[in-house]
């Protein structure tokens, strides 16, 4: 399994960064899975924005929720997010990943993760 | 700041045994399994022990993970140079209802 993320590169401020995770190797439809996106500010720790199941059903970071929006496209395998309002502050790398979410036993963890994509916010 | 503590840095000598602590509290560590991450420099972050305590498949034996109560460790033993790199411990948060992950610790190999 293969996952790939793609998206703008560079975005102005206040504007919405679209970004796409191309999953190849296994079905985005594959029920045991949920799809997540991570981002890592240069220089800086790990931060979970946010998961998806190919039913649509997402979980959120609460501290981005109410400018986060991620879906899924059963149709091409992929999963995409939207970050609204973004400032420098969201420059970061971003990468996508499977999502395995184990609630029988209180487990989750991403493996594998995408190589990951940066993007900078200009002001 | 993070909701899961770790130590900013670590350090051990080829061959030695260095532990990585990270703490955390009843809602996320206390109440599910914790995973653990290893980066290196420009690449992705590669799961390295997944439900306290589970190799993923290819990650070597010398590391290892345990937790107790709120907080939990990750052991590498006949440390290697390649092993110097930053890892991160992980666990779903109950009142959150999400994933939480520690600062990061840059382990260095001397």
């Amino acid at each position: 399994l293969q996952l790939q993320e793609s998206g703008p590169g560079l975005e102005k401020a206040s504007e919405t960064v679209s970004l796409t995770c191309t999953v190849s190797g296994g079905s985005i439809s594959d029920k045991n899975y949920h799809w997540g996106w991570i981002r890592q500010p240069p220089g800086k720790g790990l931060e979970w924005i946010g998961s998806i199941y190919y039913s649509g059903s997402t979980y959120y970071n609460p501290s981005l929720k109410s400018r986060a929006a991620i879906s899924v496209d059963t149709s091409k395998n992929q999963f995409s997010l939207k970050l609204s309002s973004v400032t420098a502050a969201d420059t970061a790398v971003f990468y996508c990943a499977r999502h395995i979410l184990r609630p029988a036993t209180k487990s989750n963890w991403f493996d594998p993760w995408g190589q990951g994509t940066l993007v900078s916010v200009s002001s | 700041q993070s909701v899961l503590t770790q130590p900013p840095s670590a350090s051990g000598t080829p061959g030695q045994r260095v532990t990585i602590s990270c703490s955390g509290s009843s809602s996320n560590i206390g109440s599910n399994t914790v995973n653990w991450y290893q980066q290196f420099p420009g690449t992705a972050p590669k799961l390295l022990i997944y439900s306290n305590n589970q190799w993923p498949s290819g990650v070597p034996d010398r590391f290892s993970g345990s937790k107790s109560g709120t907080s939990a460790s990750l052991a590498i033993s006949g440390l290697q140079s390649e092993d110097e790199a930053d890892y991160y411990c992980a666990a779903w948060d109950d009142s959150l209802n999400g994933v939480i992950f520690g600062g990061g610790t840059k382990l260095t190999v001397l």
